[in-house]
């Protein structure tokens, strides 16, 4: 059973700090998603990572993949309050361990980030 | 601005009573999900389709939800009847294939009394 574990499931920072959330998964995978979900709205999606050592940039949010190390990064450099939200990481759920796809995910639990000034 | 809707985003009901919420997604894309969000379980996943067929509907309680794609731009997921452990917000999600980042409706925010 494919399990996603992301840590910390709640951050609490200051505005200007960077930090970095971890997303760790239990079984071959490479592919690897990234959403923000405001709080009362939809999930929105940041980063899709396709491949081992892919790094993707976005503003203030840099999301990266390991596929060896069955582990994902979301750093948040010098952190604002809009970037204030949930993040979710999701795992694709390959057929067999040696990749392809069943076309679904299997969500992190979250970690709620808040700003403050 | 192509966009994942749903109806209705709200919906209160009481106990026993058949709730349907559709979805309608992304023109062109030929994959469509269904999850419900809750505090205690987080993300789920129910059931999810590629060109109308349904392809994993493992996650939903059998005896009393349905899920169906009547056509290519319309799903539907159906509670009956429904139960107070069913509120929830229920997300529909569409892609343009299996292996293809998902857009993700509003949501609709069930409440069963």
């Amino acid at each position: 059973e494919l399990k996603v574990e992301q840590n910390p499931l709640f951050l609490s920072m200051q505005e200007g700090k960077n930090y970095t959330i971890y997303c760790n998964y239990s079984t071959t995978s490479d592919r690897l998603y990234w959403y923000r979900q405001d709080p009362g709205k939809s999930l929105e999606s940041l980063f899709v990572l396709l491949s081992n050592g892919a790094v993707k940039q976005e503003g203030r949010l840099m999301a990266s993949l390991d596929t060896k190390a069955r582990l994902s990064t979301l750093h948040i450099t010098a952190a604002v309050h809009d970037l204030s939200a949930t993040y979710f990481c999701a795992v694709d759920i390959p057929y067999t361990n040696y990749g392809g796809s069943q076309g679904n995910l299997i969500f992190g639990k979250g970690t709620k980030l808040s700003v403050k000034p | 601005d192509a966009r994942v809707t749903q109806t209705p985003r709200d919906k209160v009901t009481e106990m026993g009573q058949e709730v349907t919420m559709r979805c309608q997604p992304i023109l062109g894309h030929n994959t469509v999900f269904w999850y419900r969000q809750t505090m205690m379980q987080g993300l789920e996943l129910l059931a999810y389709f590629r060109n109308r067929a349904p392809l994993d509907d493992s996650g939903m309680p059998k005896d009393r939800f349905s899920a169906e794609m009547p056509d290519a731009t319309l799903a539907t997921l159906k509670i009956q009847p429904s139960e107070p452990r069913d509120s929830a917000v229920y997300f529909c999600a569409s892609a343009r294939g299996i292996t293809y980042e998902q857009y993700f409706g509003p949501g609709t925010r069930l409440t069963v009394t």
